[in-house]
This record gives structure tokens, sequence and C-alpha cells, in this order.
């Protein structure tokens, strides 16, 4: 079966804590994209990466570290200079290369992370 | 940047009609793309539009106008399963989208 998997789905972390979110897809996507999601607010893109060995800072990047070794893989890091880590953090892929004009991204099953 | 808006709630009966509004101010449009999210789970891909007009897939329906900066979710026959919050997003020369708050549908019996 393609898709993005996260994981853990919950995770609790400690404040002064840094903590790493996992992503994997196997659907051979290039592009892939993190995203933190607070209720009663939209989707805030925090870093995207279009190619292997380079990432692009979002909208909402201070306090988050990522790497894109492996075009598989698109490990989040949530520093402890993030001043309020506690959301759903969703990760997305999607192709550029597909014929499609559409190029719609796919999203994981999040993680929600709890830090006290 | 992009400045996407849509209402927060609204409430039908099945089997009825609802329609969502999403209004856009962008600094470069490519595309607008509908997701339904339901709570606590992955944004899943409704629809998208690139030129104006509707596009119609089945009991869903997305309209755009550019030149309106203006686009609509049409969500027929409603069915109980689809309370849920639809996203708007646009997307950029970059592509990379920005997502509105969301329009949370409840669907009554």
């Amino acid at each position: 079966d393609g898709g993005i998997t996260q994981s853990p789905k919950y995770l609790f972390r400690k404040e002064g804590q840094n903590v790493t979110l996992s992503c994997e897809q196997n659907l051979n996507h290039d592009a892939m994209y993190w995203y933190r999601q607070d209720p009663g607010q939209g989707l805030r893109l925090i870093y995207y990466s279009q190619i292997v060995n380079d990432f692009q800072k979002g909208d909402i990047a201070e306090g988050y570290s990522v790497s894109r070794e492996k075009k598989e893989s698109f490990p989040l890091t949530v520093t402890s200079a993030q001043k309020n880590p506690t959301a759903f953090y969703l990760c997305a892929s999607s192709s550029q290369t597909s014929g499609s004009s559409s190029y719609e991204q796919y999203f994981g099953p999040g993680t929600r992370l709890t830090v006290t | 940047g992009q400045n996407i808006d849509q209402p927060t709630e609204m409430t039908a009966t099945e089997g009825a009609i609802v329609q969502i509004n999403c209004t856009y101010q962008t600094s470069g449009f490519n595309g607008l793309f509908w997701y339904q999210q339901h709570a606590g789970e992955a944004p899943t891909f409704l629809s998208y539009n690139v030129l104006d007009g509707l596009e119609e897939k089945g009991r869903f329906s997305s309209f755009l106008s550019r030149s309106k900066g203006y686009s609509y979710l049409l969500l027929k026959e409603l069915q109980m399963k689809d309370s849920a919050s639809y996203l708007c997003a646009v997307r950029d020369l970059d592509y990379k989208l920005s997502f509105g708050a969301g329009t949370t549908v409840t669907v009554r019996a």
C-alpha cells in the first residue's frame, strides 16, 4: 500500500526537551511538507522540501528544524526554542511529475504533540 | 502571501445542499484546492480548480472565479458522514499551499 506514515500518533514531552517527529512516504514523491494545525486555525507551513538535500522555511519555521537525506523521509525536530509546541503536526507529500496538473498534496495521519 | 476567508461553521439537514464560500487575496495564484478533514484525522483531497468554472465530482462540485478571488464548494444530497471540516487552500507559484481556517459542517438528521 502506498502512503504516508507518521509516528507516533500521540507524543508527550516535558518542556525543554527536543523531540523528533517522523514522516515516511513510499509514493515516490519529490516534495514533502510539514504543517502545524491549532484549534480554530488553518494549517500553517513550517518547512518544505522539493528535492533531497534541500529544504526551505515556511511561514512559522522558528523553533523547528528538518532534514531531507532520503527521498522517502522528512523528519521534523521541535526544539526547546519553540515557544508553544503543543499542536497537531501533519506531514504531506506531492508529486510534480505525475502528468496531472493538480499535484495535490497527500497527508499523513498526523502526530498530536503535547508538551507540559 | 495569501489571505483566505471562509465561514467558521455551517449546519444543514441530511439530504439537503450546502455551499461553502471561500474568498482569497493572493500574490501569485496557481490553483485552488478543497480538502475534507474529519476530527483528529488527516485532510483528504476533494477538488482542484485552476481555470474559471465549475468542476463536478459526484455529490461534490467546486467553482472558481479568478477575477473575483472567489470559490465555493457545493455538497449535494448531504449524508451524516459529510459532517467534517472543509478546508480551502490556495497554491502559489512555488507550489506552496496556504489554507483557510476551515468550515465545520454539521449534518443533522
